[in-house]
């Protein structure tokens, strides 16, 4: 079945850096992709879509300043937590939807920021 | 009145017993329904999709009231494997889209 990943699986970083996550679908071709991030004990939340070729949309409430996606290809997508802070601990989930409305999710990336 | 509401549980059952779970969501233009699982700190694999006719796959069988707004998973003879996170997730339109989760309701079978 279709595969996306994610890398890397796990950061520790200190506050004030920033941390770039990549995904990627690695059989198949996404035009689009989606960033969720989730708290403990709590739902997945959408952050935006990725766009290859265009701007990212983000939902309200997400700055775009401070998570910058970029979609380089049609199989990649890249978030980057820019002056990460302890609030942006989280663990971040990327999706890309293959054929209708079936999406594939990637492993996640735990981010701990110190 | 949340977008997709479940209860948290957990639901702890023996194996062997039959559970069921049950989430309601607010959009009634709602057009796809789906039912994942979520393991402690990994991401959500798709379990089912709902139809509205309900629908079986193996042990798991889902059904969908859209006139009530409701959705249902049930589980018989349940395995220790089952032991998850059940998120309930709706998409508002047809064609991929947004997904919206419900926080997923807790699952532990015990021997």
């Amino acid at each position: 079945g279709a595969v996306v990943s994610q890398h890397p699986s796990r950061v520790i970083c200190k506050s004030g850096t920033s941390v770039k996550i990549e995904c990627r679908s690695l059989d198949f071709q996404a035009t689009t992709m989606f960033w969720y991030r989730q708290f403990p004990k709590q739902s997945l939340m959408l952050m935006a879509t990725s766009n290859e070729g265009s701007k990212a949309t983000y939902e309200q409430g997400v700055e775009k300043d401070k998570f910058l996606i970029n979609h380089a290809s049609l199989t990649l997508s890249t978030l980057t937590v820019t002056s990460a802070h302890p609030e942006d601990s989280s663990f971040y989930i990327c999706s890309a939807p293959q054929l209708t409305d079936t999406q594939y999710f990637g492993p996640g990336t735990r981010l701990t920021v110190l | 009145r949340k977008e997709v509401e479940q209860d948290p549980g957990p639901f702890n059952v023996p194996e062997g017993a039959t559970v069921a779970f049950n989430c309601t969501y607010s959009n009634s233009a709602s057009q796809s329904f789906f039912w994942y699982r979520q393991d402690c700190r990994k991401e959500p694999k798709l379990l089912m999709s709902v139809y509205s006719s309900g629908n079986e796959d193996g042990r798991f069988t889902a059904q969908l009231n859209r006139a009530s707004q409701y959705i249902s998973l049930l589980i018989r003879d349940s395995k220790l494997s089952d032991s998850a996170t059940y998120l309930c997730v709706v998409n508002p339109l047809n064609g991929y889209s947004t997904l919206t989760f419900g926080k997923g309701t807790m699952l532990l079978v015990s021997p």
